[in-house]
């Protein structure tokens, strides 16, 4: 079974920088690849499906991009409500990697 | 307007038994797969199992296979995980998510999620 790393751990970056998180599998997934948000003391939030496809809702400075093993988040430009963690999920048996945190420097 | 309404917080000694609900509406309940996920106090996110309502399939995570039993009600349009016999560590939050796409499908995610339910299991 394919297991998911996220790096880095933590991002520390301010409002209006550019965020960019790593998600990695150990096997290809082709594009089988979900990005979830979750704030402090919230339900995650799906963000991102299919490696590159947004969610109703969820803004243009979010972009998902990747496919086989490597994939990547991009925040084109942090906003106060961006900061949180970010989870990476793929489809065999529905995985999670262990997040990214997103705080504010 | 989709919405999963979960049961209250819950406090439980080890060795009881304990269900906890997920109450959903703005959808066809019967026909999208529903799955319960954990997360451990400041930990990240685990699956544990998924259920389709229309025929009560139910598949589980091999960490969680004997540990929980998902089930679904389609009556009432609600979901379930149940344990018989809770231990400290089972103290976690519970998520219900409903599923977009099917469980063969390569594009499957976790579109709607509850709002959480704590359970806290100690003596």
């Amino acid at each position: 079974e394919s297991v998911l790393t996220q790096s880095p751990a933590t991002l520390s970056l301010s409002p209006g920088d550019r965020a960019t998180l790593s998600c990695r599998a150990s096997q290809s997934i082709g594009t089988s690849l979900t990005w979830y948000q979750q704030k402090g003391g919230q339900a995650p939030r799906l963000l991102i499906y299919g490696a590159s496809s947004r969610a109703t809702g969820v803004p243009a400075r979010f972009r998902g991009s990747g496919s086989g093993t490597d994939f990547t988040l991009t925040i084109s430009s942090l906003e106060p409500e961006d900061f949180a963690v970010y989870y990476c999920q793929q489809r065999d048996y529905f995985i999670f990697g262990p997040g990214t945190k997103v705080e504010i420097k | 307007e989709v919405q999963l309404v979960q049961s209250g917080a819950e406090v439980k000694k080890p060795g009881e038994s304990l269900k906890i609900s997920c109450k959903t509406s703005g959808y066809n309940f019967d026909n999208f797969w529903i799955a319960w996920v954990r997360q451990k106090p400041g930990r990240g996110l685990e699956w544990m199992a998924i259920v389709y309502p229309g025929d009560s399939d139910a598949r589980y995570s091999p960490s969680f296979h004997g540990q929980v039993t998902i089930s679904a009600d389609t009556s009432i349009d609600t979901a379930y995980l149940q344990w018989h016999s809770l231990k400290p560590s089972d103290t976690a939050m519970y998520y219900c998510a409903k599923v977009f796409g099917d469980i063969a499908a390569s594009i499957i995610y976790f579109d709607f999620w509850g709002q959480g339910t704590l359970v806290t299991v100690s003596s």
